[in-house]
């Protein structure tokens, strides 16, 4: 069975700087690995996915994420993050593709002007 | 951009009552899929539905939910006693072969 560990429920960062939010996984086959992002009273929009091909994947809104499987770590970074990127963050993991999507618990990022 | 679309926004309902959500999924994708989220807890798959039959469901999916596909437009997720302990986020997503699209959700609060 899939698992995603979200490292820190609750991110700070001031306007520019770096953003890291952490999700380890647990899988016993290849996953297919995924980060969502949910803005306030909206939906979850797909950030990124990595499905086996490139284990650097880029995304949207200049966010990027690194497959590392010795670490079995999926982190989503930004170089400078931005006001309007203060939403909730979730991590989530696939054996078969999409279904089903077991997701983490969640980071919430806050940023500071 | 197509979407997924979620009626009601927020439902409020009383203990033992049958609630019905309803989901617009987007027109050529052909898998459905129910999740919930609990307030500050995961988001917790439920059901997931492709060529009108149940494929997946979770524990959580007990006899009290069902889904239907009634039209050629429409997802639903009805719970049919509901329980203090429903009151959640329910996400309705769709799919073709690609990522989950998900709909803005509905909030259930059950009184």
């Amino acid at each position: 069975a899939q698992s995603v560990t979200q490292l820190g429920s609750h991110v700070s960062v001031s306007e520019g700087a770096l953003v890291l939010l952490r999700c380890n996984y647990s899988s016993s086959v290849p996953p297919y690995l995924f980060w969502y992002v949910q803005y306030p009273n909206q939906g979850l929009q797909l950030l990124l996915k990595y499905t086996s091909a490139a284990t650097l994947v880029k995304g949207i809104n200049g966010f990027e994420a690194e497959f590392k499987k010795s670490e079995t770590s999926f982190h989503l970074t930004k170089p400078s993050a931005h006001m309007s990127d203060a939403a909730e963050y979730f991590c989530a993991v696939s054996d078969r593709g999409n279904t089903p999507l077991v997701f983490g618990k969640g980071t919430r990022l806050s940023v500071i002007a | 951009e197509p979407e997924v679309t979620q009626t009601p926004s927020h439902q409020v309902t009383q203990m033992g009552q049958e609630v019905i959500l309803r989901c617009v999924p987007i027109s050529n994708h052909l898998y459905f899929y129910w999740y919930r989220q609990i307030l500050g807890q995961k988001v917790e798959f439920l059901v997931s539905f492709y060529n009108n039959e149940i494929s997946e469901k979770s524990e959580i999916f007990d006899d009290q939910f069902s889904v239907e596909r009634p039209d050629g437009s429409n997802f639903t997720l009805k719970i049919r006693s509901t329980k203090l302990e429903d009151s959640a986020m329910y996400f309705c997503a769709s799919a073709d072969r690609g990522p989950l699209h998900f709909g803005n959700g509905t909030r259930l609060t059950v009184t």
